[in-house]
């Protein structure tokens, strides 16, 4: 029978705005945590990551906040732009170990930014 | 930067055929790929990851006889749907580990598979 899989939460913003995208990760051995964006039809796209020793990262327009103690991870992008209107997953990984490289990607939130 | 093509980006097949995805990474070696299925409205998940030269390593519930993956050299991993089903219509995407940490993989473009 047809398969029923979960629907992405959507997150509507005005052009201009700040977004903020939350996302809870299991693995609290990961070593590293990344946002990706994803537009229709292609590939993630890399955005930013974050060792899992550390608590904050800024890049250009976009802030990564890890909070290991509630395994809670976010992505803040700041002046959002049409452009910006994406998919955007949370993925996590380790550097050692059987599952070395394997990414275990997130729900995904679904952005779309209003002119 | 690392660049690797996924063809083709969209295939539609009849019930019952095979369909082959290739990724081939471009100006590097990929010793590593991961293969994903995704399908609509929802997130990634792994199905396995192929070393060049060995077998692929495949993850729980998938179909290792159903989804034949082949990494013979270095720069063409393939993964070939047998005996394709409407179930398996999803969007398919190689993903090459060309480093460490976060930013250290490079995704296919995606193969939009949908068999009728």
């Amino acid at each position: 029978g047809e398969s029923v899989g979960l629907h992405l939460p959507t997150l509507s913003v005005q052009e201009g705005d700040n977004s903020i995208i939350n996302c809870a990760y299991s693995n609290s051995a990961s070593d590293y945590f990344i946002w990706y964006k994803q537009e229709s039809g292609k590939g993630p796209q890399f955005i930013i990551d974050i060792r899992s020793n550390m608590d904050k990262r800024q890049g250009q327009r976009v802030t990564v906040l890890l909070n290991k103690t509630v395994k809670h991870l976010s992505l803040q992008i700041a002046a959002t732009q049409p452009g910006d209107s994406a998919v955007y997953f949370c993925a996590d990984t380790r550097t050692g170990g059987t599952s070395y490289g394997k990414l275990t990607f997130g729900q995904g939130t679904i952005l779309t930014v209003h002119p | 930067g690392a660049v690797v093509s996924q063809h083709p980006s969209r295939v539609i097949c009849k019930s019952g055929t095979s369909v082959k995805i290739e990724c081939r990474s471009l100006d590097f070696q990929a010793t590593t790929m991961f293969w994903y299925r995704q399908f609509p409205k929802q997130s990634l998940m792994l199905m396995a990851t192929s070393n060049e030269g060995s077998k692929a390593t495949y993850e729980q519930g998938v179909e290792k006889d159903k989804f034949l993956i082949n990494h013979a050299s270095l720069t063409l991993s393939t993964l070939t749907v047998t005996s394709a089903h409407p179930e398996d219509s999803s969007f398919y995407i190689c993903s090459a580990l060309t480093g460490t940490g976060g930013n250290g993989y490079t995704f296919g473009s995606g193969t939009r598979l949908t068999v009728v």
